[in-house]
């Protein structure tokens, strides 16, 4: 198994707080995901990152950032969560050089916000 | 634009069935990528299979076989024999290869109950 790991594995907050989700992975590969999973949706794509400090928008970006200073970290913030924030979000890297389509995921973060 | 269809949106079957997920995918790209992710009740995604654009050769894995055929845009996946262990959330994905290639596009997932 990739190793992956995200923290928290589970987080209740209130409206309007600042959030931060934290991936770490063992594997020095060079690309991290941030996704968001919710019924109805599937898999949406929030942002990521190419190299340390390179990061991009996904498709559903607006209130959320992100930020790579290692390899092995790529955090995902919520500046103010608000309840449609409310989701499971993965966090992915992709395969070694010769496998970088691929992406593997880490065990979720069960996010919800009242 | 990408776009994968899972059709089957969920499926029962009882033990030892034959069950087939069916993936439609659209792309204008001659080179991608295809994927098959199973998400068990644990909620964890675990990767079964990725296959390129040019291999269009079937694959077998256990109980686990994929029938890619580039003629009709599918990348099917079969269950043989079918086990309560099986039951999970199943998605096709597609990704680009290129500059692009670390996009993926998921299909919104079959859900497969497997019954005793």
């Amino acid at each position: 198994d990739a190793g992956i790991t995200q923290s928290p594995r589970h987080k209740v907050t209130e409206t309007g707080t600042p959030v931060t989700l934290r991936c770490h992975q063992t594997e020095n590969h060079r690309y991290m995901y941030w996704y968001r999973q919710d019924p109805g949706h599937g898999l949406r794509l929030i942002h990521y990152s190419y190299g340390v400090k390179d990061t991009d928008k996904g498709e559903v970006s607006d209130g959320y950032s992100v930020s790579r200073s290692k390899t092995e970290d790529f955090l995902l913030t919520l500046e103010s969560a608000t309840s449609s924030q409310t989701s499971v979000y993965f966090c992915a890297i992709s395969g070694p050089a010769g496998e970088q389509e691929t992406q593997y995921f880490g065990p979720g973060t069960r996010l919800l916000v009242l | 634009a990408q776009k994968v269809t899972q059709a089957q949106t969920e499926i029962s079957v009882v033990e030892k069935e034959d069950v087939t997920l069916d993936c439609v995918y659209e792309t204008r790209d001659t080179t991608y990528y295809l994927f098959w992710y199973k998400q068990p009740p644990s909620g964890e995604l675990v990767f079964l299979i990725r296959r390129n654009s040019f291999d269009e050769q079937n694959e077998i894995s256990g109980r686990y076989s994929w029938n890619f055929q580039k003629s009709t845009s599918s990348f099917n996946f079969t269950i043989t024999a079918s086990q309560v262990v099986d039951s999970a959330v199943y998605f096709c994905a597609l990704s680009e290869a290129g500059d692009n290639f670390n996009k993926f596009y998921f299909g919104s997932g079959t859900k497969l109950n497997v019954k005793p």
